[in-house]
């Protein structure tokens, strides 16, 4: 599986679009892009993924570059409640499941 | 619900012994995962088992084992040689041959008396 590069921290003020970024620059054409959120002592939330179209949710917004290398997820709306860490990762969807890593992520502090 | 459950939630282990971190899921996913979390930092893979009695060596595997007798269990065992167990572990299920996401439990918190 391809590796991710995130920031490991980005402040938002509450109310704003909340942009994290995302590099997987080694992302091969059958790996999807996946986003999950941690709080503090939870288990990792799902939030959205993709291969290469745009995708939206009730949660937020995946944008993919066209050659794939790059990702961002946008929080439209931020809360005081979105403040968490943010994982980013990219995955086969096959039959053999295989490792399932993930990096340190970036954490997320939503200001008032 | 459907979903992943880890206990017990938190856990304490004496110096030389070994413990085990229960991992059930009832969502009929093949593959299952063990990662541990250190305080400020992300997820480790420390094994993975995409079919029953079949596993694999994740990142961190020495001083750890598992087993996966049953599609629903993937019980963690932290043995005495692991020196530094102290963490947050964290199990993940998931449904092979599609794109869907992993699901977590809500974790274990294991320290040393």
């Amino acid at each position: 599986d391809a590796k991710t590069t995130q920031p490991p921290s980005m402040d938002c003020a509450e109310g704003r679009a909340a942009n994290l970024p995302c590099n997987h620059s080694t992302i091969s054409g059958n790996e999807y892009v996946y986003w999950y959120r941690q709080i503090h002592s939870q288990g990792p939330q799902y939030i959205i993924h993709g291969l290469k179209n745009n995708e939206t949710n009730e949660m937020a917004s995946l944008i993919i570059t066209e050659d794939r290398k790059s990702s961002t997820l946008i929080l439209p709306h931020a809360t005081l409640r979105d403040t968490a860490v943010y994982y980013c990762i990219v995955r086969v969807a096959n039959t053999n499941a295989g490792k399932s890593t993930f990096g340190d992520g970036t954490t997320l502090t939503v200001k008032p | 619900d459907g979903g992943i459950t880890q206990s017990p939630k938190y856990l304490f282990r004496k110096e030389g012994q070994n413990v085990t971190l229960s991992c059930e899921q009832n969502l009929n996913h093949d593959a299952m995962y063990w990662y541990r979390q250190d305080p400020g930092q992300g997820l480790r893979l420390i094994y993975y088992s995409q079919i029953v009695n079949d596993f694999q060596k994740g990142d961190i595997a020495e001083g750890y084992s598992v087993s996966r007798e049953k599609k629903e269990s993937f019980p963690l065992t932290v043995t005495s040689a692991q020196k530094n167990p102290t963490a947050f572990y964290l199990c993940a299920s998931l449904r092979t041959g599609s794109n869907q996401p992993q699901h977590f439990g809500d974790g274990t918190r294991l320290s040393i008396l």
